[in-house]
Formats: structure tokens, C-alpha cells, sequence
């Protein structure tokens, strides 16, 4: 089935360090992949998505490309900061059950992401 | 443009009693619409969609039912509630018919059963 496995920490790094979060996907056909940000009390925010392979997605900073041969959507970021604190989701779409052209996103369990000064 | 209201953004309710939390989606027609539920402070479960009005697919049984009245609006309910339902409920729609679109989250509703 289709399904999105992302390293779930929780994974703490200091200041200005370089960030790397682990996505693998498995999907029938070609998803469109995803990287969403969740502030503590907050809903989702779409922080950067990539709709074809190669496609390379970028966002405050954060950046993921969609790697077809390694089904893969990794999240990298090159000096984090104290605000970058959140629970970080990778997931990608999917088509609904007899739902035509309609599409749902099904996630991973979201990485914690704890930023010290 | 697009906005997406969610409410009660908390709720603390006793065992036993009912639920309904609302949804409304403006600026747009004929969405998606979305339940999902936080548990243990990340994972995110979809519980229903809709893709019209009427139209409701469940993913998981539950406690819980949806229902669409209106085009831009999805409720969840519930007639008894369990102290398994508290979490951390979130509304989301996207547009219908656009594989490449995102979904766009309500602020959630934070439910606690006491």
C-alpha cells in the first residue's frame, strides 16, 4: 500500500546547525510529496512541496527534492534557528476511494524538532 | 481568498456526554473536506472526508460520525464520549480535482474527556 515512513525523533540540535529529516515513501504512480510545519497549539502549515521528480522544493530556508530512484523527500535546512522549534510531517497525496479526481494526503508521524540557543 | 475556521479551539468535556465540532471553509466551492485527530502529541489519523455534501467516507470505526449539511461545512460528532476520544482534532480541505494541491488546515480543536 501506499505509505510515508519519516525518522521520528525527537532530534535536538543547537543553534546554526545543518538539519537533515529522513522521508521515504511508498506509493503506486507518481505522489506529489510534501513537507508541513506544526507549531506547538497550531494547525498544519505547508512549508515546501515538489509535484514531479527532480522537482526541488524550497521554502525559510528549508529545502526537499523528490528522488523517484530512492523514493525519498528529505528535509534539509543549513543553520537552524530557535523559532524552527515544531513537529515537522512528510507526507504526499493520494487519489480517494471512488473519488475520481480527488485527493487526500496521508502523513508520517511527524518528527519533534527542538532548536537550543 | 481562502480561509478555514475551525471551533472551539479547546474543549473539556465529561465522559458520557456529546460532541460537535465545526467546520467552515470560505472563498471557495466544492471542496475536500477533512477530519483528522492528533493523538500522543504527533501522529495524525484521518478519520473522515467528503468530497460533496452528504458524502462522508470513514477510515477508521469509532466513537465518532461526520456529517456535511452544507457545501463549506463539516461537523464531527458524537453521541457518548469515551476518554479515548481526547486529542487534538484538526479540519482541512483542497480543492477538488487538482492532484498537486496541498491541504490547508483549520487552527484545531484541542478536546480533552474528564
Amino acid at each position: 500500500g501506499n505509505s510515508v515512513t519519516q525518522m521520528e525523533g525527537p532530534v535536538t540540535l543547537s543553534e546554526e546547525a545543518f538539519l537533515t529529516i529522513n522521508c521515504t515513501y511508498t506509493a503506486t504512480g507518481y505522489p506529489s510529496l510534501f513537507w508541513y510545519v506544526q507549531y506547538p497549539g497550531e494547525g498544519l502549515q505547508l512549508l515546501l512541496k515538489a509535484t514531479k521528480a527532480d522537482d526541488k522544493g524550497s521554502n525559510k530556508g528549508f529545502e526537499a527534492t523528490y528522488r523517484k530512484e530512492t523514493t525519498s523527500f528529505h528535509l534539509e535546512k543549513g543553520s537552524v534557528q530557535v523559532s524552527d522549534s515544531a513537529v515537522y510531517f512528510c507526507a504526499l497525496n493520494l487519489g480517494l476511494r471512488g473519488g475520481g479526481s480527488n485527493y487526500k494526503l496521508t502523513f508520517g508521524k511527524g518528527t519533534l524538532l527542538t532548536v537550543n540557543p | 481568498s481562502q480561509t478555514i475556521h475551525q471551533w472551539p479551539a479547546t474543549l473539556v468535556q465529561p465522559v458520557g456526554s456529546p460532541l460537535s465540532l465545526e467546520c467552515t471553509v470560505e472563498g471557495t466551492s466544492n471542496p475536500n473536506l477533512y477530519w483528522y485527530r492528533q493523538a500522543a502529541g504527533r501522529g495524525l489519523q484521518l478519520l473522515f472526508y467528503s468530497v460533496g455534501i452528504g458524502q462522508i467516507s470513514s477510515e477508521v470505526p469509532q466513537n465518532l460520525s461526520a456529517s456535511r449539511p452544507q457545501d463549506r461545512q463539516f461537523i464531527l460528532s458524537s453521541k457518548k464520549l469515551l476518554l479515548s476520544d481526547s486529542g487534538f482534532y484538526l479540519c482541512a480541505w483542497n480543492p477538488t480535482g487538482t492532484v498537486n494541491t496541498e491541504a490547508f488546515f483549520g487552527q484545531g480543536t484541542r478536546l480533552t474527556v474528564v
